[in-house]
């Protein structure tokens, strides 16, 4: 069964500190999301990552997957309070042949001014 | 509107009662999910729909649990004798196809089994 963790699952930060949230899954996959949900509201797509060595870079968020180690991370650069938000990686349940997505738990990400 | 559009909103009803959650996607995307979310579970996937194919129902927790999708568009989750573990977000997304990869999310329907 795949299984994706996220951490940290809480992650406050100042305004203008740098931090990685990590996304861990347990099998072979090349296709990797990152998805941004504010309170309330449904997922707004950031990332999809589909190759080894993949990285794409959004304003101050920077993604990235290795699918050797079977990680990605996402990276945030001088935050600032709009990026407030929980973050989801996900991944295709059956490394790229389905469209069924199994979540990590979310990072809620808090960026105090 | 442009973009996945999901009815109703909220919903609150008692446990036993069955419940239709209305889905409508993108236009001329081929390809619709179902997914819950809830706060003991997180995001799960529950249901799959691609162009004329049989659906991948792998995630559907219960024979409660059923949807179905007419001409190839607008799609109804059916949830019979609800119960209090019923209650979550179910948001619908879609896609251009099994090859296209973004998903596209709607608001979702918050569904509360009092």
């Amino acid at each position: 069964e795949l299984k994706v963790e996220q951490n940290p699952l809480f992650l406050s930060m100042q305004e203008g500190k740098n931090y990685t949230i990590y996304c861990n899954y347990s099998t072979t996959s090349d296709r990797l999301y990152w998805y941004r949900q504010d309170p309330g509201k449904s997922l707004e797509s950031l990332f999809v990552l589909l190759s080894n060595g993949a990285v794409k870079q959004e304003g101050r968020l920077m993604a990235s997957l290795d699918t050797k180690a079977r990680l990605s991370t996402l990276h945030i650069t001088a935050a600032v309070h709009d990026l407030s938000a929980t973050y989801f990686c996900a991944v295709d349940a059956a490394g790229g042949a389905t469209n069924k997505l199994i979540f990590g738990t979310g990072t809620l990400l808090a960026v105090q001014p | 509107g442009a973009g996945v559009s999901q009815s109703p909103s909220n919903k609150v009803t008692e446990k036993g009662k069955d419940v239709e959650l209305r889905c409508d996607p993108i236009s001329g995307h081929t390809a619709l999910y179902w997914y819950r979310q809830s706060l003991g579970q997180g995001l799960e996937f529950l249901i799959y729909f691609q162009g004329n194919s049989a659906p991948d129902k792998s995630g559907l927790p219960s024979d409660r649990f059923s949807a179905e999708r007419t001409g190839g568009s607008v799609s109804t989750l059916t949830i019979q004798r609800t119960q209090q573990e019923d209650s979550a977000v179910y948001l619908c997304a879609s896609s251009l196809g099994p090859l296209r990869v973004i998903q596209y999310f709607g608001a979702g329907t918050r569904l509360s089994v009092l």
